[in-house]
């Protein structure tokens, strides 16, 4: 069974469409984050979502929303989509601050 | 100063060799120091991780070296095989509000050549 699963892999789509990424974990983990990775291979954190706590990175535009109907589930929602957005977008999850975090296989999103 | 600086950017060992990547950091109040490992197409992995509290944690090839003095910390690769090669990130996790959030640091590309 996969531990962190994101759908859809592979996501293109034009600018100013609106898209979302569903990510589902199957660890019990009461943590979830979602990451983007742009061409550089930078890591950055997004949102981390712990029991009903939302903390957003200040740099994230508003147009990014996490949703999560319930602990097992972080959904990412994008609104207005721009050039820049495009990079992969990895969902995470974690049972505690100081235990690993288990990516998913990442999503590749490609706006044009 | 929630940064977390990584050297180098990349790295090419021979096989057998040994592979060091540096990681340097400026707030103190970074408590958690994991390195994850990503393979081309796949999301990153935790390969090792420490606490300031130790100067040095191993498992297997790889070690971890802790300075908290200095403020760095550095991955250690022992023996180096062709499929240690891929993308290393150090990172570095804050106690207190917003902790549960990792700041990486920029990654190096590791190649390990036969």
């Amino acid at each position: 069974d996969t531990a962190v699963s994101q759908t859809p892999k592979y996501l293109v789509t034009q600018m100013g469409n609106d898209k979302s990424i569903k990510c589902e974990q199957n660890l019990g983990h009461d943590t979830m984050y979602w990451y983007k990775q742009d061409s550089k291979k930078f890591l950055k954190i997004m949102f981390s979502y712990n029991n009903k706590e939302l903390i957003i990175n200040e740099t994230v535009p508003n147009r990014f929303s996490p949703k999560s109907p319930d602990k097992a589930h972080l959904n990412l929602h994008i609104n207005s989509l721009e050039l820049g957005d495009s990079a992969v977008y990895f969902c995470a999850s974690s049972q505690d601050r100081l235990d690993a975090q288990y990516f998913g296989p990442g999503t590749r999103l490609t706006v044009t | 100063q929630q940064q977390v600086k990584q050297s180098p950017q990349s790295l090419i060992v021979q096989k057998g060799g040994i592979s060091i990547i540096n990681c340097a950091y400026e707030n103190t109040a970074f408590d958690y120091f994991p390195w994850y490992q990503q393979f081309p197409g796949k999301g990153p992995a935790l390969l090792i991780a420490i606490r300031p509290d130790v100067s040095e944690k191993k498992e297997g090839r790889f070690t971890i070296s802790f300075n908290k003095s200095a403020k760095q910390f550095s991955l250690h690769i022992m023996d180096s095989q062709p499929g240690d090669s891929a993308t290393y990130f150090c990172a570095a996790s804050l106690s207190g509000a917003g902790s549960y959030q990792l700041t990486f640091g920029k990654g190096t590309k590791l190649s390990v050549i036969p």
